[in-house]
């Protein structure tokens, strides 16, 4: 079965760029949309955009300028960078797919991987 | 503050039923389906109910999400504690062109 991994350093500096990684094993990576998504501490659940095969992308307006999304199927792997971090950047990334193609539907979620943003 | 609105918190007895609501707009519940996502504590979302009201493979019936209008719903029969988990609605805005979700409902098992 389908399984994600997320992986990435687990503190950022302030103004630094967030570099995070989702390994997809079980199955195709072209043939689905991903997304990456966050939770904040005690917080609910953010979409900051989608992927899909060979890179075409949709980022949420509010991290459109910080945000760049990639996919290398010779890895298996999907990439999340976030530039000029600050601590609102903090949260649990999660990387997940969408079956359906750029709709509301993640049908599955790796673990998730917790970022904080600190000096 | 969330594009959907989620009541903060909802209760029940074991062997009961409670729903919780989902408040959006025209740009968004109005004109697209919604999803609906469990996240027990310490672990990462699941897919509940999806297209307004369809079940992937292995939720329990007890489960059951309806939409009206800019407002959907996620019923759950049969109260068990280990329902007690946040919830959450999605959908895609129009205006946003992205996915929205609600603020979550933490919902405890009395």
């Amino acid at each position: 079965q389908v399984q994600l991994q997320e992986s990435g350093p687990g503190l950022v500096k302030p103004s630094e760029t967030l570099s995070l990684t989702c390994t997809v094993s079980g199955g195709s990576i072209s043939d689905y949309y991903w997304s990456w998504i966050r939770q904040p501490p005690g917080k609910g659940l953010e979409w900051i955009g989608y992927v899909y095969f060979p890179g075409s992308t949709n980022y949420i307006p509010s991290l459109k300028s910080r945000v760049t999304m990639s996919i290398d199927t010779s890895k298996h792997q999907l990439s999340l960078k976030l530039t000029s971090v600050t601590a609102a950047d903090t949260a649990v990334y999660y990387c997940a797919r969408d079956p359906y193609g750029g709709a509301d539907v993640f049908d599955i979620w790796g673990q998730g991987t917790m970022v904080t943003v600190s000096s | 503050q969330s594009v959907l609105t989620q009541p903060p918190s909802a209760s029940g007895t074991p062997g009961q039923r409670v729903t919780i609501s989902c408040s959006g707009s025209s740009s968004n519940i109005g004109r697209n389906t919604v999803s609906w996502y469990q996240q027990l504590p310490g672990t990462a979302p699941k897919l509940l109910i999806y297209s307004n009201n369809q079940r992937p493979s292995g939720v329990p019936d007890r489960f059951s999400g309806s939409k009206s209008g800019t407002s959907a719903s996620l019923a759950i029969s049969g109260l068990q504690s280990g329902d007690e988990a946040d919830y959450y609605c999605a959908t895609w805005d129009d205006n946003l062109k992205g996915v929205v979700f609600g603020g979550g409902t933490k919902l405890t098992v009395l």
